[in-house]
């Protein structure tokens, strides 16, 4: 699976946009975006996927550029709630395989 | 989404004791079920995958005598620690997938203590 670089961390005020960036130079064709987050102590939490096309859900948005190489997760209006780790993720599709977490970013909302 | 539980949710043992964690699919059949292990400020990481019915593929590094799996049904599959020591003291997570779905699950995990 192709590597992911992602900031250590990140700070953003509550009811703003959160904005966390993804590089995923070595992305193949067959490989889709997937983010998860963590909170403290708790299991992982599915957010989104995509392949190439921007994607939308009740939780979050996901740019992918034109190249694939990189990609950034949205929070529109981020909430205290929302302060985790966020991992990207790049796994082929139909893989049976694990998910191979790296260190991800860790996300503070703050008041 | 679907649910997947863990049980117990901490768990403290004396050391040389033999500690077992459940992990459930409470609303699907679980065909794969994944193990992982997080130490204190470190990411996910993957000690085994078990397939139902088969035995599990353990990760490079991952004693398979120390860390028994066992997952004999669509929705059942534990983890057993035997013989723990304090450094296998961490939070233990599985998920879970179905057989034809992309999407993994996560338990909410198991936090271990042994002293």
């Amino acid at each position: 699976d192709a590597k992911t670089t992602q900031p250590p961390s990140m700070d953003c005020a509550e009811g703003r946009a959160a904005n966390l960036p993804c590089n995923h130079s070595t992305i193949s064709g067959n490989e889709y975006v997937y983010w998860y987050r963590q909170i403290h102590s708790q299991g992982p939490q599915y957010i989104i996927h995509g392949l190439k096309n921007n994607e939308t859900n009740e939780m979050a948005s996901l740019i992918i550029t034109e190249d694939r190489k990189s990609s950034t997760l949205i929070l529109p209006h981020a909430t205290l709630r929302d302060t985790a780790v966020y991992y990207c993720i790049v796994r082929p599709s139909g893989s049976a395989r694990q998910l191979t977490f790296g260190s991800g970013t860790q996300l503070t909302v703050l008041p | 989404g679907a649910v997947v539980s863990q049980h117990p949710s901490w768990v403290i043992c004396k050391s040389g004791t033999s500690v077992k964690i459940e992990c459930r699919s409470l609303d699907f059949q679980a065909t794969t079920m994944f193990w992982y292990r997080q130490f204190p400020k470190q990411s996910l990481m993957l000690m085994a995958t078990s397939n139902e019915g088969s035995k599990a593929t353990y990760e490079q590094g991952v004693e398979k005598d120390k860390f028994l799996i066992n997952h004999a049904s669509l929705t059942l599959s534990t983890l057993t620690v035997t013989s723990a020591h304090p450094e296998d003291s961490s939070f233990y997570i599985c998920s879970a997938r179905t057989s034809g779905e992309d999407e993994q699950f996560f338990g909410p995990g198991t936090r271990l203590t042994v002293l």
